[in-house]
């Protein structure tokens, strides 16, 4: 079956702008997590979706918002980018909130703020 | 605040050798350990650890969890240039993971 796909892989914006990311998860699976990686402060977790419901979320500024959609696919918006904000953001995907072994992460999608 | 630290940052070996990479943490609600292996991008799950002292096996790797001193470890024999990757610990606490920052294990032929 295809795994977890995210979109665009690259995209370079510059300070202020918005940009929305999006997540396809494995079929079947309902629960989307976003989280960013950055080389100084590694994978950190943003917030979990399930069912179309925030179900967690992490420390990060309300810039950042998320949304899931009836077919489980999921967008990450960041809002007023700031070059911090450059980073690979990875989603993954799972049957159940918080599912361990079954969380299956797609390929990232590399944000540069310029 | 709950953290995961893992050692060493970075390792350096030659095809063949044994590697041990560590994880340690001070989580609330701890649930399970989870070691992945990240290559270019996307994490692949590699174990997936709850009880103490059970060791978790597959090919030459192999990983043990001790709740006792919030320690885990993760062990590759005979390494292989393809071995070459960030190894992520993470914990599972209450529905959240918490993410070391890796180990990046360069193993050179």
């Amino acid at each position: 079956k295809a795994g977890v796909t995210q979109t665009p892989r690259y995209l370079i914006k510059t300070r202020g702008q918005q940009v929305t990311l999006s997540c396809s998860p494995i079929s079947g699976h309902r629960s989307v997590s976003w989280y960013q990686q950055t080389p100084g402060q590694g994978l950190q977790f943003l917030f979990e979706y399930f069912s179309e419901t925030q179900r967690n979320k992490g420390n990060f500024p309300g810039r950042f918002s998320g949304r899931q959609f009836s077919n489980s696919r999921s967008e990450m918006n960041v809002s007023t980018l700031e070059l911090g904000d450059s980073a690979l953001y990875l989603c993954a995907s799972s049957l159940v909130v918080g599912g361990a072994s079954e969380a299956f992460f797609g390929q990232g999608t590399r944000l540069t703020v310029v | 605040e709950d953290k995961v630290v893992q050692s060493p940052l970075s390792l350096v070996v030659h095809e063949g050798d044994t590697v041990t990479l560590n994880c340690s943490y001070e989580v609330t609600n701890f649930r399970s350990l989870l070691w992945y292996k990240q290559e270019k991008k996307a994490p692949t799950f590699l174990f997936m650890l709850t009880s103490s002292g059970i060791e978790k096996k597959s090919g030459r790797l192999s990983s043990i969890l001790d709740k006792k001193e919030l320690s885990s470890i993760l062990n590759i024999t005979a390494t292989q240039t393809g071995d070459s990757a960030i190894y992520l610990c993470a914990v599972l606490r209450g529905q959240n993971f918490v993410f070391g920052p890796g180990t990046r294990l360069s193993v050179l032929p």
